[in-house]
């Protein structure tokens, strides 16, 4: 089975900041990557498919890259509402993989 | 949108069945995959089914003892989890994936699930 390194499992940033959080892939997946926000006591939300494709309805300031084993999830400029944790998900065989998850706190 | 099951309590060694009801679009044209949170962790991917054909693929974790099936005419996917112990209790998600883009686009309200003797 296809393994995901998700990192780091938690960071402190303030309103303002530009943040990004990485996974691996355990082989190559290409571009079957999306990634989902969750908040305490909520269902996730899809953010990005396709590794770098933006849901519509999704901030701008939510951007992704990545193919092959490495991937990024970058927020231009964190907002309030985006402190959450962030979870990639890989979708390249037909058992899928979650990373260990990102948690982005206040500072 | 897609409802989910209420909150269950079972005994170490029971089995489990959730339901998912989907809503406001063609049941069959999206798979269903079911998910969980245990307390305080990640998500974890269980497994998926193809309502058109009633396909199924599952984690390695869950070969065995998951099931999912669903029911066409009531729009309704079933997880079932056999032989449960105290680290099956979590939270269960039910998600529709959008195929072509291979995104859980809507998701089920979750399940609170314990497990306890």
């Amino acid at each position: 089975a296809i393994q995901m390194t998700q990192t780091p499992s938690s960071l402190s940033a303030s309103v303002g900041d530009r943040v990004t959080i990485t996974c691996r892939a355990s082989q190559g997946i290409r571009n079957d990557l999306a990634w989902y926000q969750q908040k305490p006591g909520q269902a996730p939300k899809v953010l990005i498919y396709g590794a770098s494709n933006l849901q519509n309805g999704v901030p701008s300031r939510f951007s992704a890259s990545g193919s092959g084993t490495f991937f990024t999830l970058t927020i231009s400029s964190l907002q309030p509402e985006d402190f959450a944790t962030y979870y990639c998900l890989q979708n390249n065989d037909y058992t899928w993989t979650f990373g260990q998850g990102t948690k982005v706190e206040v500072k | 949108q897609l409802v989910q099951s209420g909150a269950d309590i079972k005994r170490p060694g029971a089995s489990l069945r959730l339901s998912c009801t989907a809503s406001g679009y063609t049941f069959r044209n999206y798979y269903i995959h079911w998910m969980r949170q245990a307390p305080g962790q990640g998500l974890e991917w269980m497994g998926v089914l193809d309502p058109s054909d009633g396909g199924t693929h599952f984690a390695q974790s869950f070969q065995g003892r998951l099931s999912i099936t669903s029911d066409t005419s009531t729009a309704t996917a079933y997880m079932e989890l056999s032989s449960l112990r105290s680290e099956d209790t979590a939270v269960y998600y039910c998600a529709r994936e959008k195929v072509v883009y291979h995104a859980l686009d809507m998701w089920g309200q979750g399940t609170v699930v314990t497990v306890s003797s």
